[in-house]
C-alpha cells in the first residue's frame, strides 16, 4: 500500500514558466515532508522540506505548500530552468521513525 | 570533501549467485541508510545504522539480505542467494543527524539478476 503518491509520472514546461509538482499522502501520522531531486546516474539530492506545523516553506525559486486537511503537498518552481529537468521525489517522515517514505517520482522536463 | 561512494556501480549476476555491495559514507556521519528502488517504483527503505549498530532493519525483504557496518565506518549489503526480484538500484545514504535531517545519497549500485 503506497502511502506517498505522485500520480503524474511526468511534466513538461517551458523555461521561465512555473512548474507545479504534486504529492498526496495517506498516513496522517506523517509530520515532515521533503522533496529530493535526482539526475540520471546520480543519487537523490535534498531540495526542500516542510514541517507539518507550517503550510509554506520557500527557498529561492522553490516553494513547498502543505495542505494537511487534504493530505496534499506541492512543489512550485518559479521560474523553471532547463537545469531543473530531473526526477523529483516526494518523501514523508513520521516523528520517531528513521524511515523516509518516498513516492514513485515525477520526471520534470523544462524546455528552452 | 568526498561524498557517499558506492561500489560497484553496476553488477550483473545470475540467479542463485551472491553479490556484496559496499558503501562508504561521508566521514563523520554516524547515520547510514540503505534504500532500494525497483524499476519505476518508489525508493524503499531497507535499514538504518547508527555507527555499527542496526537501529531499524524492518525494510529488509527477507533473510537473503545481510547488512553490516564494520567499526561504524563503511557498510556492506550482501544478497545471498540472489533472486530475479532483487534487481534494482541500491542507494546508500548518510547523515550527521537523524531523519528528518538531510540525507546525502550515493550514486547507487545497480543490480541486475538474470
Amino acid at each position: 500500500d503506497q502511502q506517498v503518491k505522485q500520480n503524474s509520472p511526468s511534466l513538461s514546461v517551458q523555461e521561465g514558466r512555473i512548474s507545479i509538482l504534486n504529492c498526496d499522502y495517506t498516513n496522517s501520522m506523517f509530520d515532515y515532508f521533503l522533496w529530493y531531486k535526482k539526475y540520471p546516474a546520480e543519487g537523490p539530492t535534498f531540495l526542500i522540506s516542510i514541517s507539518s506545523i507550517k503550510d509554506k516553506n520557500e527557498d529561492g525559486r522553490f516553494t513547498v505548500f502543505l495542505n494537511k486537511s487534504a493530505k496534499h503537498l506541492s512543489l512550485h518552481i518559479v521560474p523553471s530552468q532547463p537545469g531543473d529537468s530531473a526526477v523529483y521525489f516526494c518523501a514523508a517522515n513520521r516523528g520517531g521513525s528513521e524511515k523516509l517514505v518516498f513516492g514513485k517520482g515525477m520526471k520534470l522536463t523544462v524546455n528552452p | 570533501e568526498a561524498g557517499v561512494t558506492q561500489f560497484p556501480s553496476h553488477s550483473v549476476i545470475e540467479k542463485g549467485q551472491t553479490v556484496t555491495l559496499r558503501c562508504d559514507p561521508i566521514s563523520g556521519h554516524d547515520n547510514l541508510y540503505w534504500y532500494r528502488r525497483v524499476m519505476g517504483k518508489e525508493i524503499k527503505f531497507l535499514l538504518h545504522f547508527v555507527k555499527e549498530s542496526k537501529q531499524d532493519e524492518s525494510g529488509m525483504p527477507n533473510n537473503r539480505f545481510l547488512a553490516e557496518r564494520t567499526g561504524g565506518t563503511y557498510s556492506t549489503l550482501k544478497v545471498q542467494p540472489a533472486e530475479l526480484e532483487d534487481s534494482g538500484v541500491y542507494f546508500c545514504a548518510s547523515s550527521p543527524q537523524p531523519v528528518p535531517g538531510e540525507l546525502f545519497f550515493g550514486e547507487g549500485s545497480r543490480l541486475t539478476v538474470l
